[in-house]
C-alpha cells in the first residue's frame, strides 16, 4: 500500500523567505508523486508532478520539488514566499502502473505573514 | 469550456433526509471521481468510475452511491444522511492512463444535522 505523510499541519513564513513544505512517502514499487494547492474555498490544482524522469521538478508559481529515493522524500520549496502563497498544499502518491488512484496527504497549510 | 462544474454548492439537510450532488465534466474523460474532504485527514475517495455504466468503491464507500449514465456526468448519492457526512466533497475527473492529473471542481460543502 501506499502513503505520503506530511510533516507539519501549519507553516508560517514571512514574505520573501524560503518556503519549505515536507512530504515523505511509502511505496512498495516506484512512485510518482505530485503536489496539489488549494486556494480557499476553490477545488484543488495540480502544482507539479513526477512521474520517473528528472528528479527535480518544477511547477507553477515558482514552485519545485526533488524527489530523494534514499530519504524517501518529495519536499516542495520556494525561494522566495508571496502573500498569494497562502493555502492548502497537498502531497499525493500514485503508483505508475495499473489504475492509478491518487493517496493525499492531510495537507500543510502555509501561512505568509507581511 | 467549464471544466469540472459540481451542483450544488452549498446544502444543508437533517439527518435521515436524501440527496443527490452532481458533477459534470465537458473534457470528455473517461475517469471520474469523488472525494470527500475533512480537516486533517486530506481527501480520500468515495467512489470512481473509469466509464460510462461503470462504478467501483474507494476508501469509504459506506453511505454512498453513485451512478454514471452519462460519460459526461457522475452523480454521489446519499440514501439517508448522517451527521457523520458533514463534509466538503469534491469530483474530479482525468484521461485514462492519466489518472493521476485529475481536475477538480469547486467542491460542494454539505451539513447534517
Amino acid at each position: 500500500a501506499q502513503s505520503v505523510t506530511q510533516l507539519g499541519s501549519h507553516v508560517s513564513v514571512s514574505e520573501g523567505a524560503l518556503v519549505l513544505l515536507r512530504c515523505n512517502y511509502s511505496s512498495s514499487v516506484p512512485p510518482y508523486l505530485f503536489w496539489y494547492v488549494q486556494y480557499p474555498n476553490q477545488g484543488l490544482q495540480l502544482l507539479l508532478k513526477y512521474t520517473s524522469a528528472a528528479t527535480l521538478v518544477k511547477g507553477i508559481n515558482g514552485f519545485e520539488a526533488e524527489f530523494k529515493k534514499s530519504e524517501t522524500s518529495f519536499h516542495l520549496t520556494k525561494p522566495s514566499a508571496h502573500m498569494s502563497d497562502a493555502a492548502e498544499y497537498f502531497c499525493a502518491v500514485t503508483m505508475n502502473t495499473g489504475f492509478q488512484k491518487l493517496v493525499f496527504g492531510t495537507g500543510t497549510r502555509l501561512l505568509v505573514s507581511p | 469550456n467549464a471544466g469540472v462544474t459540481q451542483t450544488p454548492k452549498f446544502r444543508v439537510l437533517k439527518t435521515g433526509q436524501s440527496m443527490t450532488l452532481l458533477c459534470a465534466q465537458d473534457m470528455n474523460h473517461e475517469y471520474m471521481y469523488w472525494y470527500r474532504q475533512d480537516p486533517g485527514m486530506g481527501l480520500r475517495l468515495i467512489h470512481y468510475s473509469v466509464g460510462e455504466g461503470t462504478t467501483a468503491k474507494g476508501e469509504v464507500p459506506d453511505g454512498y452511491n453513485v451512478s454514471r449514465l452519462k460519460k459526461q456526468n457522475f452523480l454521489l448519492g446519499l440514501e439517508s444522511a448522517a451527521p457523520s457526512q458533514t463534509s466538503v466533497y469534491f469530483c474530479a475527473s482525468s484521461y485514462p492512463g492519466r489518472a493521476h492529473e485529475q481536475y477538480f471542481g469547486p467542491g460542494t460543502r454539505l451539513t447534517v444535522t
